[in-house]
């Protein structure tokens, strides 16, 4: 069973265009993270959800935006594609105390975007 | 904020051979894991180590939280531990891990 899932894999669109992402954490889990990881390796915290509420928040331009459903799942979706938006992004998720926790995460496969 | 370095960026070794990974952080934090990032990108996970010393196998790893760095030792390296190895902190209080910017591993048969 796969703990943390990303949907789709691989994902080739046109600049201007609007996609999603989905992540789905079968470990009973209550924070999911997405991050991205630029061309040079550089890993970046985006978006964190912890109980399906916002907790971080990241310079992110508005056009990225998370939603989640349940305490399992974790979307993201983009508008109006950049060709700088093109990047490998993972989702991620832990299991939190109060009062910020020490919950080690766990990551997807990741889902590499390509802008054209 | 806080600052992650990894060092070497990058390493070059004889399978069979001895290594250590270095990770230093520049304020306290409360959670500290490793990573491997395999040449098909996935994130594995090494150790959850925000103090004191584990072992798994060929690995270990030690973070000396008050000294703020934490070390990755690989011993009798192989081919298959080639990729990068990311360190991630996080402060107290805190959702937000930082990520170190890599030790780029390769092992030679």
């Amino acid at each position: 069973d796969t703990a943390v899932s990303q949907t789709p894999k691989y994902l080739v669109t046109q600049m201007g265009n609007d996609k999603s992402i989905k992540c789905e954490q079968n470990l009973g889990h209550d924070t999911m993270y997405w991050y991205k990881q630029d061309s040079k390796k550089f890993l970046k915290i985006m978006f964190s959800y912890n109980n399906k509420e916002l907790i971080i928040n990241e310079t992110v331009p508005n056009r990225f935006s998370p939603k989640s459903p349940d305490k399992a799942h974790l979307n993201l979706h983009i508008n109006s594609l950049e060709l700088g938006d093109s990047a490998v992004y993972f989702c991620a998720s832990s299991q939190e105390g109060t009062a910020g926790g020490v919950g080690e995460q766990f990551f997807g496969p990741g889902t590499r975007l390509t802008v054209l | 904020g806080i600052q992650v370095e990894q060092s070497p960026p990058d390493l070059i070794l004889q399978e069979g051979a001895n290594s250590t990974l270095r990770c230093n952080f520049s304020d306290s934090v409360n959670n500290l894991q490793w990573f491997h990032q395999n040449p098909w990108g996935q994130l594995i996970n090494l150790f959850y180590i925000p103090s004191g010393t584990k072992q798994n196998g060929r690995l270990s790893a030690t973070t000396v939280a008050t000294e703020r760095y934490s070390l990755l030792y690989i011993s009798s390296s192989q081919t298959t531990d080639s990729g990068v190895y990311f360190c991630a902190v996080r402060y107290s209080g805190t959702y937000k891990y930082i990520f170190g910017t890599g030790t780029r591993l390769k092992v030679l048969a």
